[in-house]
């Protein structure tokens, strides 16, 4: 099982707002990343660190954490968002060992 | 630019061997580590394990103990992923991809910045 625990499906309004969620104990220390991944693609790197997105990505993706929960935010979600969401983080085991979360998919109505 | 590209599709009948290449560029092949992850079809995305170009160091997922090799072959930036005694279940597309991070004064952030294009490994009889 899964060290990180993702809703497996979320759904928004286009343009309203929607957070997806990552729960897991390594979250108390490493920071989370996120990835998007379309139908029959590789996945994209969305967030990483505290609240960093790579080049390219567009603004209305943030991050944040709280605890042992980290969060994807999208403000203003739009159709091309429609995915599946990963999170990923180091295990608690101090190992270097990695982990994702179970994914969740993203339903823009 | 930074790019994995990933060795052809594969198909392969139940216990023999699958090796799935990886050929970075865009950047100095050692400074980073590769992961291998795989994803079966219509599941999520699964940690198989990584290796250390520039040592040579890998570690694996408990899953994948005993059946899987991974190397790297520094004189043509490629990192390769064995996989032994395949099973059905393993039917999955393989992706590398390059680690990425940094750390602060009281937490750290690890990512795959880059990822291959996917390789298709059909175990079938």
């Amino acid at each position: 099982s899964s060290e990180l625990t993702q809703d497996p499906a979320v759904s928004v309004a286009l343009g309203q707002t929607v957070r997806i969620t990552c729960q897991g104990d390594s979250l108390r220390g490493d920071y989370a990343s996120w990835y998007q991944q379309k139908p029959g693609q590789a996945p994209v790197f969305v967030i990483y660190g505290k609240n960093n997105r790579p080049s390219g990505i567009p603004d209305r993706f943030s991050g944040s954490r709280s605890g042992n929960t980290a969060s994807l935010i999208i403000i203003g979600a739009q159709a091309e968002d429609e995915a599946d969401y990963y999170c990923n983080s180091r295990d608690s085991s101090g190992k270097h060992l990695g982990v994702f979360g179970g994914g969740t998919k993203l339903t823009v109505l | 630019q930074v790019q994995l590209v990933q060795s052809g599709a594969e198909v392969k009948k139940p216990g023999a061997s699958v090796k799935v290449s990886c050929k970075a560029s865009g950047y100095t092949f050692t400074d980073n580590f590769i992961y291998w992850v795989r994803q079966a079809p219509g599941q999520g995305l699964e940690w198989m394990g990584w290796i250390n170009p520039n040592s040579g160091g890998t570690k694996f997922a408990q899953k994948f103990q005993g059946r899987v090799t991974m190397t790297g072959d520094t004189s043509i930036s490629t990192a390769y992923m064995e996989l032994s005694r395949l099973r059905s279940d393993d039917t999955a597309v393989y992706y590398c991809a390059r680690e990425g991070g940094f750390c602060t004064s009281t937490s750290c952030a690890w990512y795959f910045d880059f990822w291959g294009q996917g390789t298709l490994v059909t175990v079938s009889s």
